[in-house]
């Protein structure tokens, strides 16, 4: 499969606790994107990658919140001290942008279903 | 699976009928739109895009329409199957915004047998 995956696809925690999720993109792809997405809503953007670097960060992204992208290929979003707020899908994707142009199509993965109780 | 938009507006298509789906836009920047198609339990899916310096675009089966002058993005699918069930999203970018773009809210398309 070389789509974009994300792992785990559930997850479910107590407030207050720390989880951690992972994105692999699509190997060639530069760029990768994390975006929220609450019930009845479309994705929100909160933070994305040029490679290994982050050109970007929401206000939607608290002090609880940080994305790495270390080597430039598999990105983790951790969020810290978990509030039932955050409940939500994180949804990962990833793009190849041209620096002679605009990006190509972002392509999304299936998303991180988190469930704070 | 995991169900997106319980409180979507909702269009509910005869299957073998063409389907339109509406989307208003604010930013009069924007110069490139996209439509999503997200399944229940998946990450959103591109189904087509157009820019700003065209009206009308074309795939299978689907058609982008582009009003800048009341800013309003259509999409048409055509001969609607059991398989076009899910949440429609348009979503545009603005140059300004770094290529970042921005989802407006969904249309949940249901399509009777």
């Amino acid at each position: 499969d070389t789509g974009v995956s994300q792992d785990p696809r559930h997850k479910i925690t107590k407030r207050g606790q720390n989880v951690t999720f992972r994105c692999d993109p699509i190997s060639e792809h530069n760029r990768l994107y994390w975006y929220r997405q609450t019930l009845g809503q479309g994705p929100e953007f909160l933070t994305y990658f040029q490679n290994e670097a982050q050109l970007e960060k929401s206000r939607l992204l608290s002090d609880r919140f940080s994305a790495e992208r270390p080597k430039g290929s598999f990105s983790t979003l951790e969020i810290q001290r978990t509030e039932q707020g955050d409940s939500a899908m994180y949804l990962c994707a990833s793009s190849q942008y041209k620096t002679s142009g605009r990006e190509d199509e972002q392509f999304f993965g299936p998303g991180t279903r988190l469930t704070v109780l | 699976g995991e169900s997106v938009g319980l409180h979507l507006p909702t269009l509910s298509v005869q299957e073998g009928d063409n389907s339109i789906i509406n989307c208003a836009y604010s930013n009069s920047a924007s110069d490139y739109f996209i439509w999503y198609k997200q399944e229940s339990g998946k990450g959103p899916q591109f189904i087509i895009d157009i820019r700003s310096n065209m009206d009308k675009r074309q795939g299978q089966r689907v058609t982008v329409l582009l009003n800048k002058t009341v800013k309003h993005l259509s999409l048409q699918i055509a001969a609607t199957q059991p398989g076009d069930s899910a949440v429609y999203f348009c979503a545009e970018n603005t140059p300004m915004r770094d290529d970042k773009i921005i989802f407006g809210k969904g249309t949940r398309l249901h399509i009777l047998p």
